[in-house]
């Protein structure tokens, strides 16, 4: 059964911080990888998508990576400003859905 | 449409009604998928339509739920006899082919009494 968790649970930093949020998955066989925010009360934005043929995918500030064998993704935020804070979510395709992991609630500090 | 539409907003029932969600995808994406999100929970896959149909049901929480899409458009989302554990917040997303990005729209947050 595949799980994905999310380190950290919650972080808090100050702004102008280059930061990484970490997506692990026990089940390698995933067809792609796609990281969303979701601010409080609204839906999610879509960020990055990474196909599994794929190793990174960059967007602006955004960069995120992706390691099938090892079961893990990350997402790099280069210079965070407090607009970045949200919850922030990886989630997997794996045959017929996909699973989203626990997330990461961000706080950056002006 | 801009971006992928949801209706209701907000939709307060009482325990034992049917209710009807309503997703209206982007034009022209071939993907939709349905989500929900109880409070301090997190996302749960419920089903996904590629076209008209859907490949797996079995991420439906039980045989009250039910979807269907038509016309490789709006899909709609069906809750019989609804039960308190049903209350969450509804959401849709479309793609324009299933293994793409995915548009999510606002949800409905549903409320059982």
């Amino acid at each position: 059964k595949q799980e994905v968790t999310q380190i950290p649970a919650a972080l808090s930093v100050p702004e102008g911080e280059n930061l990484v949020l970490n997506c692990s998955f026990t089940d390698s066989a995933i067809y792609n990888l796609q990281w969303f925010r979701q601010d409080p009360g609204k839906g999610l934005t879509s960020l990055l998508l990474i196909q599994s043929s794929q190793r990174e995918q960059t967007s602006g500030r955004l960069n995120a990576s992706l390691d099938k064998s090892s079961g893990r993704s990350t997402l790099y935020i280069a210079a965070s400003q407090p607009g970045d804070s949200a919850t922030y979510l990886c989630a997997v395709w794996r045959t017929y859905k996909y699973i989203f992991g626990t997330g990461t609630r961000l706080k950056v500090l002006a | 449409g801009a971006g992928v539409s949801q209706s209701p907003s907000n939709k307060v029932t009482e325990k034992g009604k049917d209710v009807e969600l309503r997703c209206d995808p982007i034009s022209g994406h071939t993907a939709l998928y349905w989500y929900r999100q109880s409070l301090g929970q997190g996302l749960e896959f419920l089903i996904y339509f590629q076209g008209n149909s859907a490949p797996d049901k079995s991420g439906l929480p039980s045989d009250r739920f039910s979807a269907e899409r038509t016309g490789g458009s709006v899909s709609t989302l069906t809750i019989q006899r609804t039960q308190q554990e049903d209350s969450a917040v509804y959401l849709c997303a479309s793609s324009l082919l299933v293994f793409n990005e995915q548009f999510f729209g606002p949800g409905t947050r549903l409320t059982v009494l």
